[in-house]
């Protein structure tokens, strides 16, 4: 098993250009998360979906959009990049809710 | 609102020292809590977890944690550390309230280790 993979591992966009953080876990998970890890501020959660077909916003979800599109695969977009969203991406994925989060390797993305 | 506090955001201890890691966290029910570990360029791993039962909990690589509800505490220990366990520390706090486990995690506690 892979377990939880992420792509990109890096990216530098410009200011306004858009993109999309692919995630994929192979271990049947209903749950799946996206975080991002700021220096000094933790892991702090942008969106999440607790089953297929689901999506709710996190505690910073202004900026982004996700898609639960099966139910292995769970995306973030970045619609026009801010400096502001200059991070550390991960996906988390778990069982069920309250279960525990498999994490993924992350992406680190800048924005210039 | 759930919360985590790690108040010490680093600490170095002499490798084969004892270490603890502090945890405190608020929550309004029955909380989940998990430690994480995080090495440089990596994702969390879980050392881990108590959802229930015995208070002490046993993890991997050596940690154990300890559970105290009174304190509001779930601090993290190791009898010795080694040299390979520096890396940075995450407590976490979770639970059934609300739709899907949204974990609230601390910001962490960076460990270094003096050979």
């Amino acid at each position: 098993n892979a377990g939880v993979t992420q792509t990109p591992k890096f990216q530098v966009l410009k200011t306004g250009q858009s993109m999309t953080l692919q995630c994929a876990q192979d271990m049947n998970h209903n749950s799946m998360y996206w975080y991002r890890q700021d220096p000094g501020m933790g892991l702090r959660l942008i969106y999440y979906s607790a089953s297929e077909g689901t999506t709710d916003k996190g505690e910073v979800p202004n900026g982004y959009n996700v898609s639960r599109l099966n139910k292995r695969e769970f995306s973030l977009r970045l619609e026009s990049a801010a400096p502001s969203q200059t991070s550390v991406y991960f996906c988390a994925s778990s069982e069920q809710a309250a279960d525990t989060q498999y994490f993924g390797p992350g992406t680190r993305l800048t924005v210039l | 609102a759930q919360s985590v506090t790690q108040p010490d955001i680093h600490i170095t201890v002499s490798e084969g020292a004892s270490l603890e890691l502090r945890c405190n966290y608020s929550y309004g029910a029955t909380p989940y809590l998990f430690w994480y570990v995080q090495s440089p360029g990596q994702g969390l791993q879980l050392l881990l977890k108590y959802f229930s039962g015995d208070t002490l909990v046993q993890g991997i690589k050596g940690f154990e944690a300890e559970f105290k509800r009174s304190q509001s505490s779930f601090n993290l220990r190791k009898p010795s550390v080694h040299w390979s366990d520096a890396a940075e520390y995450f407590c976490a706090v979770g639970g059934l309230t609300g739709g899907g486990n949204k974990l609230t995690f601390g910001t962490g506690t960076q460990l270094k280790v003096e050979l």
